[in-house]
């Protein structure tokens, strides 16, 4: 059964970057029916998309993050990681990883539990 | 980018209701439309694809349907498990955009 498990610091102080790594299970990361993605989920607020990566390193980023946001995979360790720089406390949110289907409609599934990133000094 | 409009924001329900919510896009999306369930403090559960095809495991009181640009995601006798909130997201094109969720609660 494909699992998605999250990891990385829970703190960030402002102006540095958030960094995770996704750690897939039960399935290699070089499918080529998918690609790898984050979203996010600001406490008691929506969900937003950050952006995808497929295995061989095309990536896709959200164009309200792009300039901060750095999505790399790594076949080998079957992972994928996020670096979001420049973060402030509007970054602070549950970071999901999730599996994206690669054709329409592009459905997400299944989510990794979700960690929670707080930025503050 | 494509805007996704749910409505209502929120309802409350009893046991047994039917139960309709309604996500509209801000362009056609040609059914490329998927539809999740968050229980609080749960991840995300993806319920149905392409508008209407019931993920494998989820129970058939769940349904789906739309085209264009508008959408309804039904549930047909709400179940306790059932109250959670939901998302809809387009599939249509990046940046991949989601409503800004329905929360479903107990009247």
């Amino acid at each position: 059964q494909l699992q998605l498990q999250e990891s990385g610091p829970g703190l960030v102080k402002p102006s540095e970057t958030l960094s995770l790594t996704c750690t897939v299970s039960g399935d290699s990361i070089s499918s080529s029916s998918y690609y790898w993605g984050w979203i996010r989920q600001p406490p008691g607020k929506g969900l937003e998309w950050i952006g995808t990566i497929y295995y061989r390193g095309s990536t896709y980023y959200n164009p309200s993050l792009k300039s901060r946001v750095t999505i790399s995979v790594d076949t080998s360790k079957n992972h994928f990681s996020l670096k979001l720089s420049s973060v402030t406390a509007a970054d602070t949110a549950t970071y999901y990883c999730a599996r994206r289907y690669i054709a329409p409609p592009n459905w997400f599934d299944p989510w990794g539990q979700g960690t929670l990133v707080t930025v503050s000094s | 980018d494509i805007q996704m409009t749910q409505s209502p924001s929120s309802l409350s329900a009893s046991v047994g209701d039917r139960v309709t919510i309604t996500c509209r896009a801000s362009q056609d999306i040609r059914t490329h439309l998927n539809w999740y369930q968050q229980k609080p403090g749960k991840v995300p559960k993806l319920l149905i694809h392409a508008a209407s095809s019931l993920q494998s495991g989820v129970p058939s009181r769940f349904s789906g349907s739309g085209s264009g640009t508008e959408y309804t995601l039904t549930i047909s006798t709400l179940q306790p498990e059932d109250f959670a909130t939901y998302y809809c997201q387009q599939g249509e094109g990046t940046p991949w955009t989601f409503g800004q969720g329905t929360k479903v609660d107990i009247k």
